[in-house]
């Protein structure tokens, strides 16, 4: 079972909804991730927080507000979206930004299916 | 910039028959790090195996086992003794460099095991 843990599985929004994803990991990582995946693609980079601050944004639209309220949650805050956001948003994280180690995998949830109606 | 080359699109296997998915990469960093991922229809992104530029040995993880040919640049998933649970997409990756959380992907192979 992943230890990376995502709610809600399923959402169903409306372009004017606010709705929040959240994601919890209990494995100590410092570097958190969102990631947002397309059918049939593979997952792209959206947002990076370390230690808790947000290091990377991909030039991801502002309806997009991710949200590091402490080392082991990550919310991303869901506002106006449009009916091409509609996708698989996966959560991971690691332990750090360090580079490729063995103990530095990134490790990811079940992901949360958005569907903007 | 790296990138990942995955030239199979979708692949067959027998029951109980070994099957062996295809990755090349391309990066300039001396450092880095290669990746598995299998992505059942659920959705869920399972890390398979991991293997370090800097390492001797392929790596192996039951029943996963990664070719490395670093001359090559090729970072083959050999799967022993598929299961019909193994059918998924399996996602190549690489992370490279000091301070980097990009993790570049392949676009995938779907591998479906026929009973």
């Amino acid at each position: 079972d992943t230890e990376v843990t995502q709610t809600p599985k399923h959402l169903v929004m409306g372009m004017t909804n606010k709705k929040s994803l959240k994601c919890e990991q209990h494995m100590g990582h410092r570097a958190m991730y969102w990631y947002k995946q397309k059918a049939k693609k593979p997952p792209e980079l959206m947002f990076v927080y370390s230690y808790e601050k947000l290091s990377i944004n991909e030039s991801v639209p502002s309806r997009f507000s991710p949200e590091c309220p402490n080392s082991s949650l990550l919310n991303l805050h869901l506002h106006a979206l449009q009916p091409e956001d509609s996708a698989l948003y996966l959560c991971a994280s690691s332990q750090d930004s360090a580079p490729a180690r063995r103990g530095n995998t990134i490790y990811f949830g079940e992901g949360s299916w958005l569907t903007v109606v | 910039a790296q990138k990942i080359t995955q030239t199979q699109p979708g692949m067959f296997v027998q029951e109980k028959e070994a099957v062996t998915l295809d990755c090349t990469y391309d990066t300039s960093d001396p450092s880095y790090g290669l990746f598995w991922y299998k992505q059942p229809s659920s959705g869920e992104m399972i890390f398979l195996i991991y293997q370090g530029s800097y390492d001797q040995q392929n790596a192996t993880e039951g029943r996963y086992s990664l070719n490395f040919q670093k001359a090559r640049k090729s970072a083959n998933l050999v799967i022993s003794a598929s299961q019909l649970g193994d059918s998924a997409m399996y996602f190549c990756a690489i992370r490279t460099g000091a301070g980097s959380y990009q993790l570049t992907f392949g676009k995938g192979t779907k591998l479906s095991v026929i009973p």
